[in-house]
C-alpha cells in the first residue's frame, strides 16, 4: 500500500470548516483513499472513502485531486466532538475484508470554542 | 446490537509473564484483525483470523499468537512479556462479504508491562 503523508496537528475554530490535507503521491491505479478517526481513549471510526471521485456522506466530505496524489477531508462545520486524530490510509480495493489498514501518525485536529 | 467489544479494558502484567486478550465481533461479522498501538503512534496490524485460522501476519515475531472461536470471537496470546508490549490492542471485525470500508473497532485493551 501506498504511503501518505499528514500534518501532525491541525487548529479549527468551531462551527468552522476543517480542512484535512493528505499526500499520498505513489498512490496507484487501484488504490482507494481511506479515511479513519480516532477520538481519544476510543478505537478508530471509518468516516469517508473514495478512489477518484469526490465523496460526500453524513460525516464529511473527501475531495480528491484530479491526478490523485493528494486529498482533502472536509469537516463542514466542525464541533469540539470532532476533536481527534485523522488518518488517511491508502489500499487496493479487493472486495471483501480480507485486508490490513497501515496508518500512519495521522493528524491531530482540534477544535477550539 | 452490541458492537465490537474486548475484554479487559485494562492489565497490568510484568516481564516473562503471558497475557491473553479476548475480542467479541459485531453481530454478523466473521473476521477479526488485530492492531497494536504504542502511544503516539498509529494502530499496527498484528493479524486477521478468518474461519478459525489466521490469514494474514504483520511484521510481529511469534511470541504473538492468536485463535479463532467457531463463534467468530478471537483471543490474543502474548508470550514472554517485554516492557515494549505495553500498548493499546485494537480488535476490529468485518464481515468477508462487504466492502473494505466496514471494519469496525473495539475500544481496546491498554496492556502495561512493568
Amino acid at each position: 500500500d501506498a504511503k501518505t503523508t499528514q500534518p501532525p496537528s491541525m487548529d479549527c475554530a468551531e462551527g468552522r470548516a476543517a480542512n484535512l490535507p493528505c499526500n499520498h503521491s505513489t498512490i496507484s491505479g487501484n488504490e482507494y483513499v481511506y479515511w479513519y478517526r480516532q477520538i481519544h481513549s476510543q478505537g478508530p471510526q471509518y468516516i469517508i472513502h473514495g478512489l477518484k471521485n469526490n465523496e460526500t456522506n453524513e460525516m464529511a466530505s473527501l475531495i480528491i485531486t484530479e491526478d490523485r496524489k493528494s486529498s482533502t477531508l472536509i469537516l463542514p462545520h466542525a464541533t469540539l466532538r470532532d476533536t481527534a486524530v485523522y488518518y488517511c490510509i491508502v489500499r487496493v480495493e479487493s472486495g471483501g475484508s480480507n485486508y490490513k489498514l497501515t496508518f500512519g501518525k495521522g493528524t491531530l485536529l482540534t477544535v477550539n470554542p | 446490537d452490541a458492537g465490537v467489544t474486548q475484554s479487559p479494558t485494562h492489565l497490568i502484567k510484568t516481564r516473562g509473564q503471558q497475557v491473553t486478550l479476548r475480542c467479541s465481533p459485531k453481530s454478523g461479522h466473521d473476521t477479526v484483525s488485530w492492531y497494536q498501538q504504542a502511544l503516539g503512534q498509529g494502530p499496527q496490524f498484528i493479524f486477521q483470523y478468518y474461519e478459525e485460522e489466521e490469514r494474514q501476519r504483520g511484521n510481529f515475531p511469534d511470541r504473538f499468537s492468536g485463535h479463532q472461536f467457531p463463534n467468530y470471537s478471537s483471543e490474543l496470546n502474548v508470550n514472554a512479556l517485554l516492557l515494549g508490549d505495553s500498548a493499546l490492542y485494537l480488535c476490529a471485525s468485518s464481515w468477508t462479504g462487504s466492502a473494505g470500508l466496514s471494519q469496525y473497532f473495539g475500544p481496546g485493551t491498554r496492556l502495561t508491562v512493568l
